[in-house]
């Protein structure tokens, strides 16, 4: 079945260290890839987006994701975060020739250790 | 600015009751949707709507509709409220696979 999967409900990370959120989709062909993210009672906020060309995207607030088609991944990165990142991480995608209808993943709760 | 806006911001009502929460874009969009929030879930499709007099079911449409009548709105329809559709709602536009989110809805229903 189609779908997009963020294996990790909750990630826990100390404030300055490393960061990587999974983000797997089983679409035929390469559909639109977006990371949202969502503060605690806030809207979404769009961090970047995939839609064709250099497979390793830069969004805003110091993100990163990377688009691999052999694992079917869009993973999202950030080498140092900052307490105020806690929030929640939603992947979505876009499948092809789907008229914008976005599919998200059930999202990722990042927690920040001080 | 071009925006969305949905309202009311928040709103409590009864079992049984109709309720419409309201959508409205002025991009422009031919491309509206709905979204449901709840806990566990991420967000899920309700409803979509491709242009005037165009509506289509999402993964969730039971218990709720939609109409198009013009180009801006997308009222979100709960023929009879229940409590399983107590969660946060929130409309979108979109082109050219760039989509647009609203500030969302709280709806509760006692």
């Amino acid at each position: 079945a189609q779908s997009v999967t963020q294996p990790d409900i909750h990630i826990t990370v100390s404030e300055g260290a490393s960061l990587e959120l999974r983000c797997n989709y089983s679409y035929g062909a390469t559909p639109y890839l977006f990371w949202y993210v969502q503060s605690p009672g806030q809207g979404l906020q769009l961090l970047l987006k995939y839609f064709s060309g250099d497979t390793l995207v830069q969004g805003i607030k110091g993100f990163e994701a990377e688009f691999k088609r052999s694992q079917s991944s869009f993973n999202l990165r950030k080498p140092s975060v900052h307490w105020s990142d806690a929030a929640e991480y939603f992947c979505a995608v876009v499948p092809m020739n789907r008229d914008d209808k976005i599919i998200f993943g059930k999202g990722t709760r990042l927690h920040i250790l001080p | 600015d071009a925006e969305i806006t949905q309202s009311p911001r928040h709103k409590i009502t009864e079992t049984g009751r109709q309720v419409t929460l309201a959508c409205h874009q002025t991009w422009n969009h031919n491309n509206m949707f709905w979204y449901r929030q709840d806990l566990g879930h991420g967000l899920r499709l309700i409803h979509y709507s491709y242009g005037v007099h165009d509506t289509n079911k999402g993964e969730v449409s039971d218990g709720y509709s939609v109409s198009r009548s013009n180009t801006e709105d997308l009222p979100l329809t709960l023929e009879s409220a229940a409590s399983s559709q107590t969660s946060v709602y929130f409309c979108a536009s979109s082109e050219k696979g760039k989509q647009y989110f609203g500030p969302g809805t709280r709806l509760t229903v006692t």
